[in-house]
């Protein structure tokens, strides 16, 4: 069946540091949904990407799809610690990525 | 706007015992959502709803869980009996339609002794 790989699994970065999380698929999606779980609540829709090669960005958040719509991609330029959370990609249907769990030290 | 609620928020029960959640989406949303989200992990999709319909219920384990969503409005997910393998947050969400943003609910989380 479809899978989707999310990677890295953990990223710890300094406070003031990029991070980007990755979203690989074996198959062409359809769609791909960004999430955003804080420790202890619940997934909080970020953006939604539907066309080939899309670029969105909101504030210091960069996302990507893929001109094969095989892989997605989330940048965070100058990490704060509000940044703190577990990102999951969701694909199609929704099918969630394992996630990355970002950590930011002050 | 009122969001998605979720009750109870905690469970605890015995292996073998019967337990039930309950879901209240947005108002106005027609697909409805149970996750099973187990630590560490990504929410797995157990069942979806469009209306009352059921539109996919391939991941649910049919043999001890059940959903319903009467009138279209909200939801019940139970489990009967449970197993220890069961222990994690239950999640409801609703979207205005398929394949469109989904709201989620706090969660409920379920420990299986």
């Amino acid at each position: 069946g479809q899978q989707v790989m999310q990677i890295p699994q953990y990223q710890h970065v300094q406070e003031g540091e990029d991070f980007t999380t990755y979203c690989n698929s074996s198959t062409t999606l359809s769609n791909i949904q960004w999430y955003k779980q804080r420790p202890g609540g619940h997934p909080v829709f970020l953006i939604q990407l539907v066309k080939s090669g899309e670029v969105k960005k909101q504030k210091r958040l960069t996302f990507q799809f893929g001109e094969a719509k095989k892989n997605s991609s989330l940048h965070i330029t100058a990490t704060q610690t509000t940044d703190v959370g577990t990102y999951f990609c969701g694909y199609n249907k929704l099918i969630f990525g394992a996630g990355t769990r970002l950590a930011v030290h002050p | 706007e009122a969001g998605v609620a979720q009750s109870p928020r905690y469970k605890i029960i015995e292996k073998r015992q019967s337990v039930a959640f309950w879901c209240n989406p947005i108002s106005g949303h027609a697909t409805l959502y149970w996750y099973q989200q187990i630590l560490g992990q990504g929410p797995k999709l157990l069942i979806q709803f469009q209306n009352n319909g059921v539109v996919d219920d391939s991941q649910l384990p049919k043999d001890r869980f059940s959903a319903e969503r009467l009138k279209g409005v909200d939801s019940t997910l139970k489990i009967q009996p449970a197993k220890l393998e069961d222990s994690a947050v239950y999640l409801c969400a609703s979207s205005l339609v398929l394949a469109s943003e989904q709201f989620f609910g706090p969660g409920t989380r379920l420990t299986v002794l």
